[in-house]
């Protein structure tokens, strides 16, 4: 079964500076998607960036970009120029198509002013 | 697209009753998803819809649950016989054929 690990429960980062977010996931599928989402306290999941596994260029969006390594098995999330507005908790997902997504554990970014 | 919608947002109710909710997904998208989350935790998969077949159970989903999508417009989730450990919040999601999940705003179980 797929699994999504996200080894830091908590991350914080200064206004204006850059942050990146961890996750690595388990499968033996070569085709599949990864998703960050964005929980704020409002508790609407809202998707950030997505990645296809066959793409070897790197996903962004704004200022937000991920670092896909297909072989470590691995995709962090980069946020440049955070802002308040920023903070929430982060969860990392992957599906194959058609079939049920797997959400990790998430991070809780807190943003300092 | 007025998005994902679900009803009601809070329900409170007593062990032992059943409980139902409703998810009325984007129109135009054929998948639809049921997600448990407690705080602090991330979703958990209870089971997908695709069109009016359930394609996919959790093994989460014990016989008190059950989830119906009829004529695959809107979907059913209802909890029969609450406990206390039911107390979550309940997540629908659709997705059209790209693979993406939009979410509603959920509804938040709590279970007295």
């Amino acid at each position: 079964a797929q699994t999504v690990t996200q080894s830091q429960p908590e991350m914080s980062v200064q206004e204006a500076e850059t942050v990146t977010l961890s996750c690595t996931y388990d499968t033996s599928e070569s085709d599949y998607y990864l998703f960050w989402y964005k929980q704020p306290p409002s508790r609407q999941m809202i998707l950030v960036i997505r990645q296809e596994a066959y793409k070897q260029q790197n996903a962004t969006e704004n200022r937000f970009s991920v670092n896909f390594q297909k072989a470590a098995k691995s995709f962090s999330l980069k946020i440049s120029d955070s802002q308040l507005g920023d903070a929430a908790m982060y969860f990392c997902a992957y599906s194959k198509y058609g079939q049920n997504f797997v959400f990790g554990p998430g991070t809780r970014l807190s943003v300092l002013p | 697209d007025t998005g994902v919608s679900q009803d009601p947002r809070h329900k409170i109710t007593k062990r032992g009753q059943n409980v139902t909710f409703r998810c009325d997904p984007i129109s135009e998208h054929n998948r639809l998803y049921w997600y448990r989350q407690t705080l602090g935790q991330g979703p958990e998969f209870l089971t997908y819809f695709q069109n009016e077949a359930q394609l996919e159970k959790s093994r989460l989903l014990s016989d008190r649950f059950s989830a119906e999508r009829p004529k695959g417009s809107f979907s059913t989730l209802e909890i029969q016989r609450t406990e206390q450990g039911d107390s979550a919040m309940y997540l629908c999601a659709s997705s059209p054929p790209l693979e993406k999940l939009f979410f509603g705003s959920g509804t938040q179980l709590s279970v007295l």
